[in-house]
């Protein structure tokens, strides 16, 4: 079936240093894209999004990419914290309904101090 | 503060005992979700509802019921026809239509023991 994955499941990255997270999907009608941040013992918060019609958007210290070409999504996240310790998983969908969205398993990043 | 409450924190119980999960929002979302989250897997839709007094199946309905008899409650319950119900569980809720973000709660861990 479709599947959403994580080229890594594990990413270590310095304390102000940017960080890449990648993400491959595989259903090519999916049009809407999602990256979450999950704390320990927390619940997911939105990151931020991005449609299939763009192939860059940009939030406070983070970017998403999105490539259609070779279905490949990345979250770069600049100047990193130790509050962005967390997983972080994407997820994508079609059409306008949230209960289409499909999940990845998610990566855990540290920021080494 | 708006935002979704989701409780207890952890929860224990017994093979063959029915136990139900609180999930309460206040940000005046119509659409609201329940999924579970299990290790190495990304979540994972369980029901979902987009309007008072109506809920739709999601991808593992089997072992759990709903209830939406008011907007701002959605509560779960984990039949003991579920065969593996130790996990965590989180609920959602969104505004309708247009990908709008989903808002999740801390979740509940269920451990059945």
């Amino acid at each position: 079936g479709e599947s959403v994955g994580l080229h890594l499941p594990t990413l270590s990255v310095q304390e102000g240093d940017n960080s890449i997270i990648n993400c491959a999907y595989s259903n090519s009608a999916s049009d809407y894209f999602i990256w979450y941040k999950q704390e320990s013992g927390k619940g997911p918060q939105f990151i931020i999004d991005i449609r299939s019609n763009m192939d860059k958007r940009q939030g406070q210290r983070v970017t998403v990419l999105l490539n259609k070409t070779v279905k490949h999504l990345s979250l770069q996240i600049a100047a990193t914290q130790p509050g962005d310790s967390a997983v972080y998983f994407c997820a994508e969908g079609w059409g306008f309904g949230n209960e289409k969205l499909t999940f990845g398993t998610g990566t855990r990043l540290t920021i080494i101090p | 503060d708006g935002g979704i409450t989701q409780s207890p924190k952890y929860l224990f119980r017994k093979e063959g005992q029915n136990v139900t999960l609180s999930c309460e929002q206040n940000l005046n979302h119509d659409a609201m979700y329940w999924y579970r989250q299990d290790p190495g897997q990304g979540l994972r839709l369980i029901y979902y509802s987009q309007i008072v007094n109506d809920f739709q199946k999601g991808d593992i309905a089997e072992g759990y019921s709903v209830s939406r008899e008011k907007k701002e409650s959605f509560p779960l319950t984990v039949t003991s026809a579920q065969k593996n119900p130790t996990a965590f569980y989180l609920c959602a809720s969104s505004r309708q239509g247009n990908n709008s973000p989903l808002h999740f709660g801390n979740g509940t861990r269920l451990t059945v023991t």
